[in-house]
């Protein structure tokens, strides 16, 4: 049973083009994240959102779009896919927005060309 | 300067030896101290937190926070080659569940 799952796994595509990666937990937590890992391994947050609703939107570009149909599932889109995107994209969920245990996906290692 | 520094190693040790793995932070305003393991390819887990200084432990880790010199370490007693991952200190400020992360030691930890 996978608690936090992502896809894809690996994403290869052009600048330019628009991707998505998905996510889905089966924890039944309120709170869930993207973070980004560089190639230098820093993770760092993109999104947080809890019962659906967006509350934190750190500074990312506007082509990055988050969307949670429901508390579950948190959806990362991104448009004209820039070299500077290739990293990998972590989704993590917790028990609510007041909780230090994030869970994490096992990652969507994106890869621009 | 980054916020959090942590060397990224590969710190490669026999098995069964103590292992040591620091992070230096420059914001006095962390709190919150984390520990996480990742292993290659896949997602952080998180292994220990504390709060403020001293020394927490749990079976064969410890984790210790020095607030006076912006300094926390892990400890790994017995190290098995199980242990072999990266490992990411990560901390946060009052009021903030949102951590700051390290870039990651990588422990190799050989038969």
């Amino acid at each position: 049973d996978t608690a936090v799952s992502q896809t894809p796994k690996y994403l290869v595509t052009q600048m330019g083009n628009d991707k998505s990666i998905k996510c889905e937990q089966n924890l039944g937590h309120d709170t869930m994240y993207w973070y980004k890992q560089d190639s230098k391994k820093f993770l760092k947050i993109m999104f947080s959102y809890n019962n659906k609703e967006l509350i934190i939107n750190e500074t990312v570009p506007n082509r990055f779009s988050p969307k949670s149909p429901d508390k579950a599932h948190l959806n990362l889109h991104i448009n004209s896919l820039e070299l500077g995107d290739s990293a990998v994209y972590f989704c993590a969920s917790s028990q609510d927005a007041f909780t230090y245990e994030q869970y994490f996906g096992p990652g969507t290692r994106l890869t621009v060309t | 300067q980054k916020e959090v520094e942590q060397d990224p190693g590969p710190l490669s040790v026999p098995e069964g030896a103590i292992v040591s793995l620091n992070c230096t932070y420059s914001n006095s305003a962390f709190q919150y101290f984390m520990w996480y393991r990742q292993y290659s390819r896949k997602g952080p887990e998180l292994l220990m937190y504390t709060y403020s200084s001293g020394n927490k432990e749990d079976g064969r880790f410890t984790a210790q926070v020095d607030k006076s010199s912006k300094y926390i370490s892990l400890f790994i007693r017995d190290s098995q080659p199980s242990d072999s991952a990266t490992y990411l200190c990560a901390m946060t400020q009052g009021g903030s569940y949102i951590p700051t992360f390290g870039r990651g030691t990588s422990l190799i930890v050989h038969p």
